[in-house]
């Protein structure tokens, strides 16, 4: 079965400051991969998603990831961040197969101080 | 094009009753998802369906849980005798057909379900 792993829970950093979210997955075979960013009491807006072309992925906002198989990571960042982008992020993963639930991680909220 | 639309947003239900989650996906979307997010969780897949068939029910509750997408109408989440430990926000995602499929979910706003 697929997991998959955020490490930090919670996320701090200044505004303007590089933003770093970690996502890893476990499985054999690539899957598809995607980060989705939900606002307080709102659902989810996809973010970017990997499917199989270029390993750095631009999404909207400002953000981007790159897949890298030898790590099994798909880590999202941001250059700068933006007061605005204070928000929980998650980071999920679909079967290359039949099977096209999402399996998510437990989140990271990211906090972005003045 | 209006997005994934759930209702009702917030739903109180006492423990016993029955509630009834609706969601009506993206004009052309023919599969339905549905995922349940515990409070201070990420969400947890229940079950996939497609006009009149159910996919995968690989995540739902084994007892008073049904889900169904009829031909016509939206999808509905029914879950009988609520209890406390179904409070949970529920959301309902949909995306195109296999083929053209990116793969890519869009998630409707969800309901709270708050059961007393």
């Amino acid at each position: 079965a697929q997991s998959v792993t955020q490490l930090g829970s919670h996320v701090s950093v200044s505004e303007g400051a590089l933003v770093l979210l970690r996502c890893n997955y476990s499985s054999s075979v690539p899957p598809y991969l995607f980060w989705y960013v939900q606002y307080p009491n709102q659902g989810l807006q996809l973010l970017l998603k990997y499917t199989s072309a270029a390993t750095l992925v631009k999404g909207i906002n400002g953000f981007e990831a790159e897949f890298k198989k030898s790590e099994t990571s798909f880590h999202l960042t941001k250059p700068s961040a933006h007061m605005s982008d204070a928000a929980e992020y998650f980071c999920a993963v679909s079967d290359r197969g039949s099977a096209r639930q999402l399996t998510f991680g437990s989140g990271t909220q990211l906090t972005v101080l003045p | 094009n209006a997005g994934v639309m759930q209702n009702p947003r917030h739903l109180v239900r006492r423990r016993g009753q029955e509630a009834r989650l609706r969601c009506s996906p993206m004009k052309g979307h023919s599969h339905v998802y549905w995922y349940r997010q515990l409070p201070e969780e990420g969400l947890k897949f229940m079950v996939y369906l497609q006009k009149e068939n159910i996919i995968d029910e690989s995540g739902m509750p084994k007892e008073r849980f049904s889900a169904e997408f009829p031909k016509e109408g939206p999808s509905i989440l029914r879950i009988q005798q609520v209890v406390r430990g179904d409070s949970a926000a529920y959301f309902c995602a949909s995306s195109p057909a296999v083929g053209g499929a990116s793969y890519e979910q869009y998630f409707g706003p969800g309901t709270r379900l708050t059961v007393t």
